[in-house]
C-alpha cells in the first residue's frame, strides 16, 4: 500500500514565475491538507480539501490556490512567486474527520 | 500562529540515555499529537493523547498530558542513533480538525 506521494521532490524557480506540486493520498483517505514549512519552523496550515473543494484555510494569501481532482490527489499552485515562498511543502491525507494525518516527503521549493 | 511550543530547541544525547522534550500550549485542546521528522523530509505520526487521557506509551515513548498546566512531554527511553529527528507536537482544539504545530525539538543522540 502507497503512501502519500508527492512529487517533484525540488524545484527552483524564479520569483514571479508561478508553480504547481502535485500530492497523491493514501489509499482509502478523501481529505487533503497542505502545509509550508519554513526552514527552523514547525509546518503552517495552508489550506485542506475534501470532495474536491476547499474546506478551510489558513493564514496565506490568495496566491496560494489547490484543487483536489475525483480520484481525491490534490495539487498545490502558488502564483508571482517571492523569494519568501522558499520552503519545504508538505501533503498530508487523511480519511475525512479523521484525527491523524498522514505525511507525504514534501517538495523542496527555492525561489531565487 | 504557533498554539504549541517545544522545549528545549535542541537536545544532544548519548545512545542508551533518555530523552525528554515539553510542549506547552495557549488554549484548551481536543488532542495532542507528537510527529517525528527526519532530515527536513515528511512528518512520522508517534502517538497522539485526548484531553481526556493522561498518559499513553507505544513501544520506547511514553507521552504525559496535563491539562490544567497546558503541557505535554514526550519521554523517548534508551535511545538509539536512528532516533535523531526533530520532534513536534501539534494540538487540536474547537472544531477544528487541523492541527498547529510547534516550532519542534531537535533531538541529536550519539553512538
Amino acid at each position: 500500500d502507497a503512501g502519500v506521494t508527492q512529487s517533484p521532490t525540488h524545484l527552483i524557480k524564479t520569483r514571479g514565475q508561478q508553480v504547481t506540486l502535485r500530492c497523491s493520498p493514501k489509499s482509502g483517505h478523501d481529505t487533503v491538507s497542505w502545509y509550508q514549512q519554513a526552514l527552523g519552523q514547525g509546518p503552517q496550515f495552508i489550506f485542506q480539501y475534501y470532495e474536491e473543494e476547499e474546506r478551510q484555510r489558513g493564514n496565506f494569501p490568495d496566491r496560494f490556490s489547490g484543487h483536489q481532482f475525483p480520484n481525491y490527489s490534490s495539487e498545490l499552485n502558488v502564483n508571482a512567486l517571492l523569494l519568501g515562498d522558499s520552503a519545504l511543502y508538505l501533503c498530508a491525507s487523511s480519511p475525512n474527520r479523521g484525527e491523524t494525518q498522514y505525511f507525504g516527503p514534501g517538495t523542496r521549493l527555492l525561489v531565487l | 500562529s504557533q498554539q504549541g511550543e517545544e522545549d528545549p530547541q535542541a537536545l544532544s544525547i548519548q545512545e542508551g540515555e533518555n530523552a525528554t522534550m515539553n510542549c506547552s500550549y495557549k488554549t484548551s485542546i481536543n488532542n495532542l499529537q507528537w510527529y517525528r521528522q527526519n532530515s527536513g523530509r515528511g512528518l512520522v505520526h508517534l502517538i497522539l493523547i485526548r484531553s481526556n487521557e493522561r498518559e499513553k506509551h507505544s513501544g520506547r515513548l511514553r507521552v504525559t498530558l496535563d491539562t490544567s498546566k497546558k503541557s505535554s512531554s514526550l519521554l523517548i527511553t534508551a535511545s538509539r542513533a536512528a532516533d535523531t529527528a526533530s520532534y513536534f507536537c501539534a494540538t487540536r482544539t474547537g472544531g477544528s480538525y487541523i492541527p498547529t504545530f510547534g516550532r519542534g525539538t531537535s533531538l541529536i543522540v550519539h553512538p
